[in-house]
């Protein structure tokens, strides 16, 4: 079945430092692929996906590109600040033909001043 | 446009109780489903209905959870009787049939005691 696989957390950054959040998956098909986020007391909030390979995914300075021949969705954002501090989530559609999206376990950033 | 509410957002019983918990989709969505969080694990999912109908309901961890979508507008997700396990985050989200995008409520909080 399809999977996903991201790095363990928490991930620790000063404010401005640049952010890397690894993302593999597994999956046949071609499954679209997401970022989630939730804030601390909040839902689950979309902020990026791409559909296709070679995509590039970006929102609030936020960026993924969607690379079929390492099957990554690496998260990456070049000068964090306090405000992004959350978990970050990826995820995958579609790789079996079925809607629902297949979680990876998320990865706290905390973002220091 | 109101997104995907969920009720209640937060509660507490006692094991060997029953809880009811309620999902209103964004409205026209077909689309939807459940997915729970765990004790800071990964977000798997539960069902997915589409309309009225369940689609798939291969995530559905026993048969104390009980998920209704009546004239396939609002859904329940009913657990009875609750056991400690049951402790977590219940996300609601739904969609609409051509899209990708999946769009997510505030998350229902259980804690069974």
């Amino acid at each position: 079945g399809d999977s996903v696989t991201q790095m363990e957390g928490p991930v620790t950054l000063s404010e401005e430092a640049f952010l890397t959040i690894n993302c593999t998956y597994t999956a046949t098909g071609y499954p679209s692929l997401f970022w989630y986020v939730q804030y601390p007391g909040e839902g689950l909030q979309l902020l990026l996906k791409a559909t296709k390979a070679d995509d590039k995914g970006s929102n609030k300075g936020f960026e993924a590109t969607y690379r079929k021949e390492t099957t990554s969705f690496h998260l990456e954002k070049g000068s964090v600040q306090v405000s992004d501090s959350a978990v970050y989530f990826c995820a995958l559609s579609g790789g079996t033909g079925r809607r629902a999206l297949t979680f990876g376990s998320g990865t706290r950033l905390q973002v220091q001043p | 446009e109101a997104g995907v509410t969920q009720f209640p957002s937060h509660s507490v019983i006692e094991k060997g109780q029953t809880v009811t918990l309620r999902c209103d989709p964004i409205s026209g969505h077909d689309n939807l489903y459940w997915y729970r969080r765990v004790m800071g694990k990964e977000i798997k999912f539960l069902l997915h209905f589409v309309k009225e109908s369940k689609q798939d309901e291969s995530g559905m961890p026993n048969n104390r959870f009980l998920a209704e979508r009546t004239g396939g507008t609002y859904s329940t997700l009913k657990v009875q009787p609750a056991e400690l396990e049951d402790s977590g985050v219940y996300f609601c989200a739904s969609s609409q049939p051509w899209e990708t995008t999946i769009y997510f409520g505030e998350g229902s909080w259980l804690t069974v005691v």
